[in-house]
């Protein structure tokens, strides 16, 4: 069983939507990263989320934590083909280990 | 460009063979990180180094094992290689060693492994 639960695990999309992606757990966490990674590339970090209840935004993008610190979403609005990619949760553990969710992959049709 | 770098980018090799990847980190960081990702498994945290010591350990195989040399770049090691090693190696870096929402990692961009 995964720690980090991401869904769906695949979209596509017409240019110009909104959508939403969400990490899930049953544990309760510090802190949770986004990233977004793109073929043939690592992964970048995109924002990380601390307090129950944060919202954080990048532009298009609108990052929540959970009130409980279990859970995350991320909101796309207006989709671009530019933002294609893998997006991916992760989490540290105690022993120093950044745990990470499979992954939503994203496609945005033009 | 993250500012970590992987070589080779690519790697075809047989199984039971043994291969070097190399990393080097961004200028200023101390810590390297190894990763695995494959289609079945996703991202796996195989191992992580700290100015040269070990400092965390994941998912690593025994036969698989790194350094981290005095100029901060880092080796990983796969011996008796196995079809199911197939997978991207990722090497990340970051200032510091602590686990923590203010630890950024930077990601190089991959090597990919082939066993055939």
């Amino acid at each position: 069983t995964q720690l980090l639960e991401q869904s769906p695990q695949f979209l596509s999309i017409q240019e110009g939507e909104n959508l939403t992606v969400y990490c899930n757990s049953s544990s309760v966490f510090s802190s949770l990263q986004w990233y977004r990674q793109e073929p043939g590339e690592g992964p970048v970090l995109l924002v990380t989320v601390v307090t129950g209840g944060e919202v954080k935004k990048l532009k298009r993008l609108t990052f929540q934590f959970g009130d409980a610190r279990k859970d995350s979403s991320l909101h796309i609005t207006a989709a671009q083909p530019g933002d294609t990619g893998l997006y991916l949760c992760a989490v540290w553990d105690s022993n120093y280990q950044l745990i990470w969710g499979a992954g939503t992959k994203l496609i945005i049709k033009p | 460009d993250s500012g970590v770098t992987q070589t080779p980018k690519h790697l075809i090799t047989a199984t039971g063979q043994r291969v070097t990847l190399r990393c080097s980190p961004r200028s200023g960081d101390l810590s390297v990180y190894w990763y695995q990702q494959s289609l079945d498994q996703g991202l796996q945290f195989l191992i992580q180094y700290y100015n040269g010591e070990e400092r965390a350990k994941g998912n690593i195989l025994e036969r698989f094992s790194a350094q981290q040399f005095p100029d901060l770049h880092s080796e990983l090691n796969l011996s008796s290689l196995e079809l199911g090693d197939s997978a991207l190696y990722f090497c990340a870096s970051s200032v510091a060693s602590l686990a923590g929402g203010s630890n950024e990692q930077f990601f190089g961009p991959g090597t990919r492994l082939t066993v055939l």
